[in-house]
């Protein structure tokens, strides 16, 4: 079992749906949260980081940490055409300010159709 | 800024070459990191330097690739020989100490090996 799992999709829904992303994961240390977007040949992109359980919002954007099932999700709100990409979940332990590798899911394949 | 630049873009070789891909990091970041991404394992951290100094190279997949950091705005990652399943994406990143958690991706550089 890969350490970090995600549905690689791909994922098609309606613009202006909400759209739900997961990934689970099995090392209890991790503590540190982040979503990354990844345009077609292009590197990816850092879109939200959490720290630990908890929910953070930003803009149609809301990341969700739930570590007592080991369980993460991304939603968008009002999708649109532009957020048609790969997002990736990323993970590492929390390190106190040193830089850590982190550990990506495959990454899931999202298409907003219009 | 420019961001992280990354070369070559693509390269075409055959089975047997020495391979070497560069990256030079955004400027003040003292930490880098070298990813690789394929369909079949998403994206894995193969090694990654701290103010130069190589902190963790379990990733590396073989005694065939290698990697260096002469100096806090270049390095290198080398693969010799070259074989058809090292054919990915690489990625280079860089983070800045008590910086936000962002690590900054590069374009990639498209390795096929035939």
């Amino acid at each position: 079992q890969k350490e970090v799992e995600q549905d690689p999709g791909p994922l098609s829904v309606p613009e202006g749906a909400i759209v739900s992303l997961n990934c689970t994961y099995s090392n209890s240390a991790f503590q540190y949260f982040m979503w990354y977007r990844q345009y077609s040949r292009k590197g990816p992109e850092l879109l939200m980081y959490t720290y630990s359980s908890g929910n953070k919002e930003d803009g149609r954007f809301t990341a969700q940490v739930d570590k007592s099932s080991k369980y993460i999700s991304l939603f968008i709100r009002d999708s649109q055409p532009s957020d048609s990409a790969t997002y990736l979940c990323a993970m590492s332990p929390y390190s106190g300010g040193g830089a850590d590798g982190l550990t990506f899911g495959k990454g899931t394949h999202l298409i907003i159709q219009p | 800024d420019a961001g992280v630049i990354q070369s070559p873009r693509h390269e075409v070789t055959e089975m047997g070459q020495e391979v070497t891909l560069r990256c030079k990091p955004i400027s003040g970041h003292n930490s880098l990191f070298w990813y690789r991404q394929t369909m079949m394992r998403g994206l894995e951290l193969l090694i990654y330097f701290n103010n130069n100094v190589p902190i963790d190279d379990s990733g590396m997949p073989e005694d065939r690739f290698s990697a260096k950091m002469p100096n806090a705005s270049f390095s290198t990652l080398k693969i010799q020989p070259s074989e058809p399943r090292d054919s990915a994406v690489y990625f280079c990143a860089s983070w800045i100490a008590g910086g936000p958690h962002e690590q900054y991706f590069g374009p990639g550089t498209r390795l096929t090996v035939t």
